[in-house]
């Protein structure tokens, strides 16, 4: 069955820093591979998506990449701010829309 | 960007009643609907996806009689849970997507949640 797999556990770094969230997945060739914020008790807001055939995208402070051999995606937040502390979600599509558990970030100042 | 609202935003009630959550795309048409309940600290869990017009599609495991999807319009879907009891409270969340072609077609909006505690 399709899977996919996010660190569990919670990232901590310091403010200023690059984070680096990991998205495994097994069983699947999605054709489009999406990030997603998620804060406390809310809903999850979409973020980025991009396609099998972009190797990176990019906007504003984030950064994603899509290794279709690998069947990796990595998700990096630049110049990291403690406002970016949340849990961030991946999901892949289509045909099926299916969602990795998430990464906690926690940025400290 | 597109906004789904949810109401209510919480609701408490007593075991055996019914509980409804609306689900609104407010600036969009939504044609399909993602029903999900998430659990704390755990990943979103989808229980049912409904296009407009038609049943909805639930997942494995998800009693369609227990939990009622309608999507009446394309800017509307509700979730009843039916004689609800306390392993029902959970944290009820859904999605919206507009539809057409390409890849945003694929984004998914998010509703605030409904936090449903069952006593």
């Amino acid at each position: 069955s399709q899977k996919i797999e996010q660190n569990s556990e919670a990232l901590n770094i310091q403010e200023g820093k690059t984070a680096t969230l990991t998205c495994n997945y097994t069983n699947y060739s999605p054709a489009y591979l999406q990030w997603y914020r998620q804060d406390p008790g809310r809903g999850p807001v979409f973020l980025l998506l991009i396609r099998e055939n972009e190797k990176e995208k990019r906007k504003e402070r984030l950064k994603v990449t899509f290794d279709t051999t690998l069947k990796q995606s990595l998700f990096h937040i630049t110049a990291s701010q403690p406002a970016d502390s949340a849990t961030y979600l991946c999901a892949l599509a289509p045909p099926l829309d299916i969602f990795g558990t998430g990464t906690r970030l926690q940025v400290f100042p | 960007g597109a906004v789904v609202s949810q109401h209510p935003s919480r609701v408490i009630c007593k075991s055996g009643t019914s509980v409804k959550i609306e689900c609104r795309s407010l600036d969009f048409q939504a044609t399909t609907m993602f029903w999900y309940r998430q659990f704390p600290k755990q990943s979103l869990m989808l229980m049912a996806t409904s296009n407009e017009g038609s049943k909805a599609t639930y997942e494995q495991g998800v009693e369609k009689d227990k939990f009622l999807i309608n999507h009446a319009s394309l800017t509307l879907s509700t979730l009843t849970v039916t004689s609800a009891h306390p392993e029902d409270s959970s944290f009820y969340i859904c999605s919206a997507r507009g539809g057409g072609r390409g890849p945003s077609s694929y984004e998914q909006y998010f509703g605030p949640g409904t936090r449903l505690t069952v006593t």
